[in-house]
């Protein structure tokens, strides 16, 4: 069974630059697409955006400009970087899978999912 | 983007009762559409994919249904457990996109 645990700062401070790192375990990084996922406290969830082990991604337009997701199959880890951070950034970030099932396709549903990290932006 | 428009955004209902959860996209998207269950404090959790399937392991009381760009979740029987936050989603194209949510709340 795949599980995803997500790790990093939990406190960010406005301007600059919030990373996140997913480890994988029990199962391979060349077997999904991954994603990270945010949830704002008290609001709903944003998709911002996935990458296929071969270095693929796909980001969410809203975000383009500061973000990047990378992914280190030696260590069956995947990770986000965010620029810029401002209070608005404020959220528990998720980290996600969605199982290839074809060449270029996959399921088209997250599951597994990270148990969840919450960063804060400080000013 | 695809917008997903859940209503209601919240409902308060009681055990026993039979509750329905309407999800409409923007734009067509097919079947490209699932349905999550979150509680307090965790993360989500796929019930439903592909706008009808229940996933492995959801009981049988969660049903979805689909008509044109109009997606329902039927909960039949309310049970304790399925107190919580539910969000469908669509993966018909990028960047995927979630509804706002609806909170079912115990009466």
């Amino acid at each position: 069974q795949v599980q995803l645990q997500e790790s990093g700062p939990g406190l960010v401070k406005a301007s600059e630059t919030l990373s996140l790192t997913c480890t994988v375990s029990g199962g391979s990084i060349r077997s999904y697409y991954w994603s990270w996922i945010r949830q704002p406290p008290g609001k709903g969830l944003e998709w911002i955006g996935y990458i296929y082990y071969s270095g693929s991604t796909n980001y969410n337009p809203s975000l383009k400009s500061r973000v990047t997701i990378s992914a280190d199959t030696s260590k069956n880890q995947f990770s986000l970087k965010l620029t810029s951070v401002t209070a608005t950034d404020t959220a528990v970030y998720y980290c996600a899978g969605d199982i290839v099932v074809a060449v270029g396709a996959t399921r088209g549903w997250f599951d597994p999912w990270g148990q969840g990290t919450l960063v804060t932006v400080s000013s | 983007d695809i917008q997903m428009t859940q209503s209601p955004s919240s409902l308060s209902a009681s055990v026993g009762d039979r509750v329905t959860i309407t999800c409409r996209a923007s734009q067509s998207i097919g079947t490209y559409l699932n349905w999550y269950q979150q509680k307090p404090g965790e993360a989500p959790k796929v019930l439903i994919y592909a706008a009808s399937t229940l996933q492995s392991g959801v009981p049988s009381r969660f049903r979805g249904s689909e008509s044109g760009t109009d997606f329902t979740l039927t909960i039949s029987s309310l049970q304790p457990e399925d107190f919580a936050t539910y969000y469908c989603q669509q993966s018909y194209t990028t960047p995927y996109t979630f509804g706002q949510g609806t909170k079912l709340e115990i009466k």
